[in-house]
């Protein structure tokens, strides 16, 4: 199926680090993406990896990719009460043919505790 | 900011009637993507355009459609619009197709 299954809930306090996980469904998806979504907001392109990187870091966000497992997670350090949102996971599986369409997780909803 | 306009921002209807959405992309972007997000479904793919022709179609109903003009900027139809329609629907673009931005979303909601 194109199920991307996230845990739904993660609650840390200001000036942890944050680790979100994600698992995907297509071994030979291209490109994973993290979206940020605030309250009312559209969606925020954060980073994204290529499938033959394992590591991406980009200011405070790291993202790891474990394709044997399809596991995706995303790190954010020094997590600041600006973090909290809700963080999607997505894909762009090759098996959805010429289209580039994302399959996003059912999302996490971050909160930063002060 | 995204660079990606949609209006109208919120959308206040009755069952039975029919809207528009708009979206414009960024300048140079020929690809546009539509998704909805729903408390039920989460965020799907609705349908996609490439400079003007249609790509791709999701999980798009048949009393929905779209088009992309030749200046770039589409249009979402809904019609016949039911309770289930209420939802955020967001379109994005692309530069190339590793790549989208997305605008701010048309809130919907059917009464």
């Amino acid at each position: 199926g194109e199920d991307v299954e996230q845990s739904l809930f993660l609650s840390v306090r200001e000036g942890d680090s944050s680790v979100i996980n994600c698992t995907y469904t297509d071994s030979s998806s291209t490109y994973l993406y993290w979206y940020k979504q605030e309250p009312g907001a559209g969606l925020q392109l954060l980073t994204y990896i290529f499938s033959n990187m394992d590591m991406k870091q980009d200011q405070r966000l790291t993202v790891l990719l474990n394709k044997k497992d399809k596991h995706l997670s995303l790190r954010i350090a020094d997590t600041q009460t600006g973090d909290s949102a809700i963080y999607f996971c997505a894909e762009i599986p090759r098996r959805g043919g010429a289209t580039n369409k994302l399959i996003f997780g059912t999302g996490t909803l971050l909160a930063v505790q002060p | 900011d995204s660079g990606v306009t949609q209006t109208p921002k919120h959308l206040i209807t009755a069952t039975g009637q029919r809207v528009t959405l708009r979206c414009s992309p960024r300048s140079g972007d020929l690809s546009v993507y539509w998704y909805q997000q729903s408390l039920d479904q989460g965020l799907q793919f609705l349908i996609q355009y490439y400079n003007g022709e249609e790509r791709a179609k999701g999980n798009i109903l048949e009393r929905f459609s779209a088009q992309q003009f030749p200046d770039l900027h589409s249009e979402l139809n809904l019609s016949s619009l039911e309770l289930g329609d209420s939802a955020l629907y967001f379109c994005a673009s692309s530069p190339q197709d590793n790549e989208q931005f997305f605008g701010p979303g048309t809130r919907l909601t059917v009464l």
